[in-house]
């Protein structure tokens, strides 16, 4: 069956220092996105993609970055770690066109420390 | 431009009674709307979707949800709760084809026995 999946599931790491969430679909989805979840703000953008090579910036992408250079895997990375940047990060994936419903990954629990 | 608000950030119900979970939009053109549910410490999962065909959309688990455009809402409902529907639940609009989603903030549902 085709899935998406993420890891780490869980990741502790400190202050500074980079980090890189892994995203890999089997769907074979053009699109596909990176959300944060935070208690009271549901979920937010961070980067999504279009298709190989393409990527952009969502409404809380200050700090993160994407690159695509395949159609299975959105990797995200935080170039310098924040306290602020502990979260719950969601990666999707959909087909385009409209009214195409995202399917989810697990979630990656990250906790700066 | 899009946004989605969800009245209620907590709703809490007797197992058996009906459960309502209120969702308005806001969008610049003909929208696609969602309704996803996120079990604690899992991923999101589509309950149902509106695309411009019936207004009245039949979901997973028994709920439903109208559109409704003179009112720019789309409410979830089911008839009766069971202690498994105790969930968050996110309303979500998009209107693009590239499928770019604006998530609500959600709504706590709690099922007592």
């Amino acid at each position: 069956d085709a899935e998406i999946t993420q890891s780490p599931r869980h990741k502790i790491t400190e202050t500074g220092r980079q980090v890189t969430l892994a995203c890999h679909q089997t769907w074979n989805h053009n699109n596909m996105f990176w959300y944060r979840q935070d208690l009271g703000h549901g979920l937010r953008l961070i980067h999504y993609s279009y298709g190989v090579q393409d990527t952009n910036k969502g409404e809380v992408s200050d700090g993160y970055s994407v690159s695509r250079s395949n159609t299975e895997d959105l990797p995200l990375t935080l170039e310098s770690a924040a306290s602020s940047q502990t979260s719950v990060y969601f990666c999707a994936s959909s087909d385009p066109g409209r009214g195409r419903e995202q399917y989810f990954g697990p979630g990656t629990r990250l906790t700066v420390t | 431009a899009q946004s989605v608000t969800q009245l209620d950030s907590h709703v809490s119900v007797s197992e058996g009674t009906p459960v309502l979970l209120r969702c308005n939009y806001s969008s610049s053109y003909s929208p696609s709307l969602f309704w996803y549910v996120q079990h604690p410490n899992k991923g999101l999962q589509l309950l149902l979707k509106y695309t411009s065909a019936a207004t009245l959309v039949k979901g997973i688990n028994g709920f439903e949800a109208e559109f409704k455009k003179s009112e720019t809402s789309f409410h979830l409902t089911k008839p009766s709760a069971h202690m498994s529907d105790a969930a968050e639940y996110f309303c979500v609009v998009s209107n693009t084809n590239a499928g770019k989603s604006t998530f609500g903030d959600g709504t706590t549902l709690t099922v007592k026995p």
